[in-house]
Parts: C-alpha cells; structure tokens; sequence
C-alpha cells in the first residue's frame, strides 16, 4: 500500500493563478481532510469529507474549494492563489474520522510558494 | 484559533535522558493524541488517548491525562538520536460532536543530543 499520496510535492505559483493540490489514498478510508502547517502556528484545519459526496469547513477554509466524488480522490483547489497561501499542505485520512477511529495517516506534504 | 498548546516549544537534551513535554487545550475532548514529525516530513501517528483514560503506554512513551486540568503530558524514556523531531499534539472536541475535527497544537521541537 502507498498510503496517502500527494502530488506535487512543491510548486511556486503566481498571485492569481489557479491550481489544484492532488491526494490520493488506497486504505478505503472513509474520512479526509487538508491542512495547512505555517511556521509557529502548528497544523489548521482547511476541509475535512467523512465519505464520498460529503464536505465541510475547517478552521481555514476561505481561499480553497474541496470535492470528493470517489473514496480514494480529496482534491484541494486554489482558485485565486494568495501570497498568505504559501505554506506547507498536508493531507491526511482516518479510517472513521478523528472522534471514532482516532489516527490520521498523512501524505509528505506539498509545499506551495506563492509570489 | 489553537486548542493545544504545547510547552516548552523547543527542549535540547542528552541521548539516553528522558523528555517530558505537556500539552494544555481548552475545551472538552473525546480523545487527545499525540503525532510526530521528521524534519520535512509528514506527521505520524504515536498513541490516542481518551476523555476516560488516565494514563496509556505504547513502548518508550508514556502519555497522560487530566481532564480536570485539560491537560497531557508525553514522556519519552531513555531518549535516541532518532527521536528529535517536532511533537504535537491533537484533539477531538466534543462540542464539535458530528464535526469530524482534529485541532492541533503548535509543537515542541524536540533535540536529541548524542
């Protein structure tokens, strides 16, 4: 198993552009969700699907759009990028969802600079 | 806005020492778990624990509980270079009960001297 799988790893983009962040999971996991890591401010909480067709708002999510129309795809798009954009995203899946299953298993990460 | 808040944010000692580091949130939780990170690196789960439990060990750590405090602490025993890394941890809100909500801190980086 690949486990989770994000793709690019790094990407610099201009204010303005577009572009779509991929992960990928093969675990049959039910529950995704992206976050953003900034230096001094941990992990924050963009979007988060409990199952196919379904998804909410974290504590970040101005800025970015989510869709999940297959268990395995959670997709993260920026359609306007933003300077305040350039951090380090992490996708990360659970089996459940953190109040059930508990653990989330994470992707590498993809770094985004935006200028 | 953070839930946890991890202290000290940055800990230095020697190989073979333990290292102690809390966590301290504000509301109340279904479980708090504690995650890893390699420089560079994705985070990796280390160990779960929940709102009934007082205490839980997997290994050389040991994690605590106290929800009176609303706080935990991580001990890892008789530290290895290959534990330096970055700390944090997480929690599951029970007010956010159906949102499917992990919040976490903001670390401690911890350095292990050979």
């Amino acid at each position: 198993n690949a486990g989770v799988t994000q793709t690019p790893k790094f990407q610099v983009l201009k204010t303005g552009q577009s572009m779509t962040l991929q992960c990928a999971q093969d675990m049959n996991h039910e529950y995704m969700s992206w976050y953003r890591q900034d230096p001094g401010m941990g992990l924050r909480l963009i979007h988060y699907s409990v199952g196919a067709g379904i998804t909410d708002q974290g504590e970040v999510p101005n800025g970015y759009n989510v869709s999940r129309s297959t268990t395995e795809d959670f997709p993260l798009r920026l359609l306007s990028a933003a300077p305040s954009q350039t951090s380090v995203y992490f996708c990360a899946s659970s089996h459940n969802g953190p109040l059930s299953t508990g653990e989330l298993f994470f992707g590498e990460g993809s770094r985004l600079t935006v200028l | 806005s953070q839930q946890g808040e991890e202290d000290p944010q940055a800990l230095s000692i020697q190989e073979g020492e333990n290292a102690t580091m809390n966590c301290s949130y504000k509301t109340s939780i279904n479980n708090l778990q504690w995650y890893r990170q390699n420089s560079g690196r994705g985070l990796v789960h280390l160990i779960l624990i929940r709102s009934n439990e007082r205490e839980k060990h997997s290994g050389r750590l040991r994690v605590t509980l106290d929800t009176s405090k609303k706080s935990s602490s991580l001990l890892i025993t008789a530290s290895r270079a290959a534990d330096t890394a970055s700390y944090f941890c997480a929690t599951a809100d029970i007010s956010n009960f159906g949102n499917e909500k992990l919040t976490f801190g903001t670390g401690t980086r911890l350095t292990i001297i050979p």
